[in-house]
């Protein structure tokens, strides 16, 4: 079964850029849509975008023009960095696989946007 | 984007009732519909996916019917551990949407 897990800082400040890593353990990267999500605190799921090894990633144009993923097969782990963050972009962060469906998550990892 | 409206946001309900939750969107998303349950502090877990089909190890209390525009989530007898957010999910089109939740809440 596959399992994946957010690292990175859990404070930014603003205008500063996140960057979060998903290492995942029980498959490779390789055969997966590799999805990265975000919920801020007591409201619903939003979609940032997806990548895949051998396609581009695709992003949610909300956030696109500050949004980049990319995956490194040799450590099995794919990454999110968000540019110039607002104290609106403090959420937790989840990566997971799968884009038609979403089969597995990592448990998610908070970040807050504070000086 | 395609937008998902859920209805109702919250509902209050016994062990035992039998719930449904519905979920619309803007336009026609084929097949191309999941349902996600999320307790508190944790990661959503998919429930059903393509409308109706059921994931492994999902209890077969849950159901999902619905074409097109109109969905619907079904627990058959709520149980305790029943008590969470459900979220469903377009997944037609990009971006993927989500609707903005349904808490069932104890009665």
């Amino acid at each position: 079964q596959v399992q994946l897990q957010e690292s990175g800082p859990g404070l930014v400040k603003p205008s500063e850029t996140l960057s979060l890593t998903c290492t995942v353990s029980g498959g490779s990267i390789t055969n997966y849509y590799l999805t990265w999500l975000r919920q801020p605190a007591g409201e619903g799921l939003e979609w940032i975008g997806r990548t895949y090894i051998n396609g581009s990633p695709t992003y949610n144009p909300s956030l696109k023009s500050r949004v980049t993923i990319s995956a490194d097969t040799s450590v099995n782990r794919f990454s999110l960095q968000v540019t110039s963050v607002t104290a609106a972009d403090t959420a937790m962060y989840y990566c997971a696989s799968g884009d038609i469906k979403i089969d597995y998550w990592g448990q998610g990892t908070l970040v807050t946007v504070s000086s | 984007d395609i937008q998902m409206t859920q209805s109702p946001s919250s509902l209050s309900a016994s062990v035992g009732d039998r719930v449904a939750i519905t979920c619309r969107a803007s336009q026609s998303v084929s097949a191309y519909l999941n349902w996600y349950q999320q307790k508190p502090g944790k990661a959503p877990k998919l429930l059903i996916s393509a409308i109706s089909t059921l994931q492994s190890g999902v209890p077969s209390r849950f159901s999902g019917i619905g074409t097109g525009t109109d969905f619907t989530l079904t627990i058959s007898s709520l149980q305790p551990e029943d008590f969470a957010t459900y979220y469903c999910q377009q997944t037609y089109s990009m971006p993927r949407t989500f609707g903005q939740g349904t808490k069932v809440e104890i009665k």
